[in-house]
């Protein structure tokens, strides 16, 4: 799976728009792009994930770039129970006999603040 | 809710002990992955399984062992308790369907080793 890169933490406004960047150069075309945040103390949660369209869903928008070597988590009206760990993560989709292991890099500690 | 259940929620032992944690996967899903996350870091893949068979394992030594039922549910064992294996033990559930695999974590089980 491609390594990715994130800065390790970040500051938020309240009711602001939290956008969180993730480089993953070496990404691969069969590669997917996926998001998960940890708050503390419980297990990962699963956010979003796509191959090179943007998407979105009711908790954010994941905005790839057309080279595919990064990608922006965006949510857009952050709350305080937004703050978290996030982590940006590549990967095959799982299928036959491979398998579908996430790696997980140290990630980005969200803040949002009052 | 992810619909995934651990037990216990947390567990001491003592070193050189054995134990075995539980995992209840969302119904319908045919695929556990167990991961290991040590205090401070983000989670690390132990292995997977899929139709009751192990499908892909991380570099974890051979006193981890797992099991699947044929409802799904799972078992990590762990054998001669090293203090290193202190962490959150983390079990997630998939659906392994058309190369579509998200995983839903469960809330995890707190080991302590003495």
């Amino acid at each position: 799976d491609a390594k990715t890169t994130q800065p390790p933490s970040m500051d938020c406004a309240e009711g602001r728009a939290a956008n969180l960047p993730c480089n993953h150069s070496t990404i691969s075309g069969n590669e997917y792009v996926y998001w998960y945040r940890q708050i503390h103390s419980q297990g990962p949660q699963y956010i979003i994930h796509g191959l090179k369209n943007n998407e979105t869903n009711e908790m954010a928008s994941l905005i790839i770039t057309e080279d595919r070597k990064s990608s922006t988590l965006i949510l857009p009206h952050a709350t305080l129970r937004d703050t978290a760990v996030y982590y940006c993560i590549v990967r095959v989709n799982a299928g036959g006999t491979s398998y579908g292991k996430l790696t997980f890099g140290q990630g980005t500690i969200l803040t949002v603040h009052p | 809710e992810t619909g995934v259940t651990q037990s216990p929620t947390h567990l001491i032992k003592t070193r050189g002990q054995q134990v075995t944690l539980r995992c209840s996967s969302q119904s319908g899903h045919n695929t556990v992955s167990w991961y290991q996350q040590a205090l401070g870091q983000g989670p690390q893949f132990i292995f997977q399984y899929y139709r009751e068979e192990e499908n892909g394992r991380g570099n974890f030594p051979p006193r981890f062992s797992g099991l699947q039922f044929p409802n799904y549910s799972s078992e990590l064992n762990v054998n001669a308790l090293e203090l290193d294996d202190s962490a959150l033990y983390l079990c997630a559930s998939s659906l392994t369907s058309g190369g579509k695999n998200i995983q839903y974590f469960g809330a995890g089980t707190r080991l302590s080793v003495l």
